[in-house]
């Protein structure tokens, strides 16, 4: 059964903290995502990777970065959390990059900065 | 701009009936569109797949339609039951870029 799975379902951070997000797949998926999901908003693309070591920006990747040191890994980086940052964020996976590749997303972690 | 209308935002419906929601896109040019449940607490979970030439697809009781010359989607769910509680997603792939495009849900409730 896939699997993907994020570090913590829920977290409190202070604003200015560094933030560490950690998802981890155990399908051998060339391709991981971060999203982020606000209500009344579809999910949006912060960063993707198609390799180890290899990052593209998404839509939004202001006040993030990413880190892909091992193929099951992916780690999502808030430098300095802000209150903006506020939200849930999504990891998912896809062996292929092509649209009809189906993403599989992990449960989600709740990040609230106050 | 790529863009994924859903509606209604949100509904309600008895334990036993019938819904159906909606999906309208502009996403060109279009490559496929995939309908996901997300329970609450939840990632997202894939339901159908749908490309330009299928019209109707089943999973269960979940009927998900597609016309592709007025590019709208529809998901039927037939005799609900308590677990369909859930947000519904549009999400659709144009052919010439990887990046999704996510309707913000429709978020159903089942009450017995």
């Amino acid at each position: 059964d896939v699997k993907v799975t994020q570090s913590s379902r829920y977290l409190v951070k202070r604003t200015g903290e560094k933030v560490f997000l950690e998802c981890v797949q155990d399908m051998d998926h060339e391709n991981m995502f971060w999203y982020r999901q606000d209500p009344g908003l579809g999910l949006r693309l912060i960063y993707f990777s198609y390799d180890v070591k290899m990052k593209e920006k998404g839509d939004i990747p202001e006040g993030y970065s990413v880190s892909r040191e091992k193929k099951e890994r992916f780690s999502l980086i808030l430098e300095s959390a802000s209150t903006n940052q506020t939200s849930m964020y999504l990891c998912a996976s896809s062996k292929g990059l092509a649209g009809y590749n189906e993403q599989f997303f992990g449960p989600g972690t709740r990040l609230t900065v106050l | 701009k790529n863009q994924v209308e859903q509606s209604p935002q949100s509904l309600i419906i008895l334990e036993g009936k019938n819904c159906t929601l909606q999906c309208n896109y502009t996403v060109s040019p279009f490559s496929n569109l995939r309908w996901y449940k997300q329970d609450t607490g939840r990632g997202p979970v894939s339901l159908t797949i749908m490309t330009f030439s299928e019209n109707t697809k089943s999973n269960g009781r979940y009927t998900a339609t597609l016309d592709a010359d007025t590019k709208q989607s529809s998901l039927h769910i037939t005799a609900s039951q308590l677990s369909d509680s859930a947000s519904y997603i549009c999400v659709v792939s144009a052919s010439n870029d990887y990046k999704l495009s996510f309707g913000a849900g429709t978020t159903v409730t089942v009450r017995a």
